[in-house]
């Protein structure tokens, strides 16, 4: 069964360091990757995937995600973490069916910016 | 074109009453499903539904909760008999036919008395 796991259900980091958080994946066939971002009281926001087209991939708001077969990883970056990154952050993970898909998400990593 | 939507944004209910809870999928998507967040958790998957079908109703408590997605219509999450346990952030999702990517609503956040 695929399923997704977040180490760290809390990072936080200053203003201008280096956004490292963590999500290895557990699939039998090659997976599609997430990352979802959730700021307070709102809903779900994505900032990345992985489809297996390239295994680094770009999302909005500058952060990338490296596909890495050989850790079953999927880690987030952001060179230089901004105060409005601060939000939930989802790992997930998409299971298949003949036509669509549900999605299994993980725990989540809650970022937080020091000034 | 819109985006997923869900009505209402918040919801009030006291111990016994019922919840309704509304998802409008972006045009052209055939697929829905529903999604609850517990507070300070993360997504858990409950249903999923095309047009007059539940495809997969795995995470779907057994007693109290139901879905459909009428032929006409949005799609509608009840839930009957409400408890406090049932408070949280209900998310809806569509997606078209073969595609991973789902596009979430902004949620509605169901508070029991």
């Amino acid at each position: 069964a695929q399923s997704v796991t977040q180490l760290g259900s809390h990072v936080s980091v200053s203003e201008g360091a280096l956004v490292l958080l963590r999500c290895n994946y557990s699939s039998s066939v090659p997976p599609y990757l997430f990352w979802y971002v959730q700021y307070p009281n709102q809903g779900l926001q994505l900032l990345l995937k992985y489809t297996s087209a390239a295994t680094l991939v770009k999302g909005i708001n500058g952060f990338e995600a490296e596909f890495k077969k050989s850790e079953t990883s999927f880690h987030l970056t952001k060179p230089s973490a901004h105060m409005s990154d601060a939000a939930e952050y989802f790992c997930a993970v998409s299971v298949s069916y003949s036509s669509a898909s549900k999605i299994i998400f993980g725990s989540g990593t809650r970022l937080s910016i020091r000034p | 074109n819109a985006g997923v939507m869900q009505n209402p944004r918040h919801l009030v209910r006291r111990r016994g009453q019922e919840a309704r809870l509304r998802c409008s999928p972006m045009k052209g998507h055939s697929h829905v499903y529903w999604y609850r967040q517990l507070p300070e958790e993360g997504l858990k998957f409950m249903v999923y539904l095309q047009k007059e079908n539940i495809i997969d109703e795995s995470g779907m408590p057994k007693e109290r909760f139901s879905a459909e997605f009428p032929k006409e219509g949005p799609s509608i999450l009840r839930i009957q008999q409400v408890v406090r346990g049932d408070s949280a952030a209900y998310f809806c999702a569509s997606s078209p036919p073969r595609v991973q990517e789902q596009f979430f609503g902004p949620g509605t956040r169901l508070t029991v008395l």
